[in-house]
């Protein structure tokens, strides 16, 4: 099928820890993972993308991993600060012109 | 500001109506994206242009049309509207025909139908 599957739904975490938000894709042609940022009352942002010749790619606190053979790949968000609350989103190629979003996790930060 | 311009921003209208959602993508940028976000909802791909052809199709209804012009810029007609077609509608563009490119979102347009 066509779907990304992203879990959790929703993520509370404390201020200063880490947050953790994985998908799994059905496409093994798939190679380009980004992800984004949509914050209340706004478009999407792309925050981090990760293409399949590595492994893992790092931004300051944002990291992208990815798992090839698994079909999975996670973002993975360290000391969590408040402004990170907004909903994230994984998404995937299917074929050569769709890219399929996951369903969204809502991180919560609290202070 | 991702360089994306999506006009109105909000548009209220009544079932039946017909309705046209403008997109500009980025300076440069061939290719954009139509998606439908409804209340809660992920994103919904709905179809795609590049350099003024229908390049790819998601689920959009037979009610709802698109195009792309030699200036580049989008339009999402959507027509005989009903309320559940009230939602978030995004356009995105990037410079490249395939997904594998950044893809970059305007801020939306909310249509409301009522």
């Amino acid at each position: 099928g066509e779907n990304v599957e992203q879990h959790p739904s929703t993520l509370s975490v404390q201020e200063g820890d880490s947050a953790v938000i994985k998908c799994t894709y059905s496409d093994s042609a798939s190679n380009y993972f980004p992800w984004y940022k949509q914050e209340l009352g706004k478009g999407p942002q792309l925050i981090i993308d990760i293409r399949s010749n590595v492994g893992e790619k790092k931004d300051q606190r944002i990291a992208v991993t990815l798992n090839k053979t698994a079909k999975h790949f996670s973002l993975h968000i360290t000391e969590t600060q408040p402004e990170d609350s907004a909903v994230y989103f994984c998404a995937a190629p299917r074929g050569s012109y769709k890219l399929i979003f996951g369903s969204g996790t809502r991180l919560l930060v609290r202070p | 500001d991702s360089g994306v311009t999506q006009t109105p921003k909000h548009l209220i209208t009544a079932t039946g109506q017909r309705v046209t959602l403008r997109c500009s993508p980025r300076s440069g940028d061939l290719s954009v994206y139509w998606y439908q976000q409804s209340l809660d909802q992920g994103l919904q791909f709905l179809i795609q242009y590049y350099n003024g052809e229908e390049r790819a199709k998601g689920n959009i209804l037979e009610r709802f049309s698109a195009q792309q012009f030699p200036d580049l810029h989008s339009e999402l007609n959507l027509s005989s509207l009903e309320l559940g077609d009230s939602a978030l509608y995004f356009c995105a563009s990037s410079p490249n025909l395939e997904t594998r490119a950044e893809a970059f979102f305007g801020q939306g347009t909310r249509l409301t139908v009522v």
